[in-house]
């Protein structure tokens, strides 16, 4: 089981995000984390858990290794505003998280 | 550029067979790459259906193997998903992604809503 926290992050453009994403059992760095946007499907960020996608920002950053996993955007553009899901592969079956909404504040 | 996009009824029976294909297009199949299933509701959340190779080669989330088989046609660059005796529990925005072999997803289909109703 993944847990995602922050439920909600209400925070201003230029400012600083941290989303947590704590696992059940140990995985390693086997984490991902993705952007989705309403209507739109989810987005690779960052895989292997601090390994940037192709085409993403260094804004964005992962890092945690074992149970405990961190995405950070250093400064919130207005694009950023979303929901960011982490994803576990180091145990079968791949698991996801329950998201944390980054909103305008 | 790899691009996915699924297709099938947006509107199921309860009790009958959700059947969807996704097609594959400006890339090969015939990689390591899987090529898989994920559903949205907004009951369960994100949720890995199964996955499948370019040789057929097959697995499952054991929350819905007993009803649900993934099958490819390389040929016609497509895999599909079917799930049968479907309920309510089944309504959701379905995905097809590239399963990369260390096991993320990505690209993404822009997905398709089924709805399980009578």
């Amino acid at each position: 089981v993944l847990t995602q926290s922050p439920v909600t992050l209400s925070l201003s453009p230029g400012e600083r995000a941290t989303l947590s994403c704590g696992a059940s059992q140990i995985v390693s760095n086997y984490l991902a984390w993705y952007q989705q946007k309403p209507g739109l499907a989810p987005r690779l960020l960052i895989s292997d858990a601090s390994n940037r996608a192709t085409g993403i920002p260094d804004r964005f950053s992962g890092s945690g290794s074992g149970t405990d996993f961190t995405l950070t955007i250093s400064r919130l553009e207005p694009e950023d505003f979303a929901v960011y899901y982490c994803q576990q592969y180091g145990n079968s079956p791949w698991t996801f998280g329950q998201g944390t909404k980054v909103e305008i504040k | 550029q790899l691009q996915l996009k699924e297709s099938g009824p947006g509107l199921v029976k309860p009790s009958e067979t959700l059947s969807l294909v996704c097609v594959v297009s400006d890339y090969s199949m015939i990689s390591s790459d899987y090529w898989g299933w994920i559903r949205q509701s907004p009951g369960k959340g994100l949720e890995w259906i199964g996955s499948i190779s370019h040789s057929g080669t097959t697995y499952y989330n054991p929350s819905v193997k007993s009803r649900v088989s993934i099958a490819i046609d390389t040929s016609k660059r497509q895999f599909s998903l079917k799930a049968t005796s479907v309920t309510a529990a089944d309504t959701a925005v379905y995905f097809c992604a590239r399963h990369s072999p260390r096991n993320w997803f990505d690209p993404w289909g822009p997905g398709t809503l089924v709805t399980v109703s009578s």
